[in-house]
């Protein structure tokens, strides 16, 4: 299995608060990403990253700022949680194919419940 | 960006071949298609991806029709630990967007 940890695994907090969640990799991926899924919506892409310091918006990105400082963390916060933030939320790493994404590899997911 | 269609949902015998179809008839030249299934409540996992060619590895078959408009992912011999959410893909470079899916249940 891929080397990648998601912290922590699970998260109740209140609306309004801030929330950071950690993506940790020890395969030195060049890409990340983070995903949230929510039922009915499959997996919807919220930022990516392909290297330190370089980082780009997926479909749902409002709500959300990510930070890449290091090859192997890619850090998800949400400045203000709320509602509709509650979900599951995947990182995922690849190292990418010839003129494609390449297979990516997921870690076990955050679930984050905002009260 | 190109979308996909897939049937929400399909049953599969155990031991039979599980055909999975996906349309994708918006996709672009250079655009791979990829498969991923999701185990329960797993993150997803890799099953295959192309680009014109059909392939096979250890896990699975991907048939792409020549126009590319649309592929059928096959298991060929489904077992229960086959029941999962699977996804078809087309690679944005960069922007994996995943659909619903297909649910499929193997039942004995």
């Amino acid at each position: 299995d891929a080397g990648i940890t998601q912290s922590p695994r699970h998260k109740v907090t209140e609306t309004g608060t801030p929330v950071t969640l950690r993506c940790h990799q020890t395969e030195n991926h060049r890409y990340m990403y983070w995903y949230r899924q929510d039922p009915g919506h499959g997996l919807r892409l919220i930022h990516y990253s392909y290297g330190v310091k370089d980082t780009d918006k997926g479909e749902v990105s409002d709500g959300y700022s990510v930070s890449r400082s290091k090859t192997e963390d890619f850090l998800l916060t949400l400045e203000s949680a709320t509602s509709s933030q509650t979900s599951v939320y995947f990182c995922a790493i690849s190292e990418s194919g010839q003129g494609n994404t390449g297979e990516l590899f997921f870690g076990e997911g955050s679930r984050l419940t905002v009260l | 960006d190109a979308k996909t269609t897939q049937p929400p949902s399909m049953d599969c015998a155990e031991g039979r071949a599980a055909n999975l179809p996906c349309n994708h008839s918006t996709i672009s030249g250079n655009e791979y298609v990829y498969w991923y299934r999701q185990i329960h409540s797993q993150g997803p996992q890799y099953i295959i991806h192309g680009l014109k060619n059909n392939e096979t590895n250890e896990m699975a078959s991907l048939i792409i029709t020549e126009d590319r408009k649309s592929s059928t992912l096959i298991l060929p011999h489904a077992t229960l630990r086959d029941t999962a959410v699977y996804y078809c893909i087309v690679d944005s470079w960069g922007k994996l967007q995943f659909g619903a899916g297909t649910q499929v249940v193997v039942t004995p």
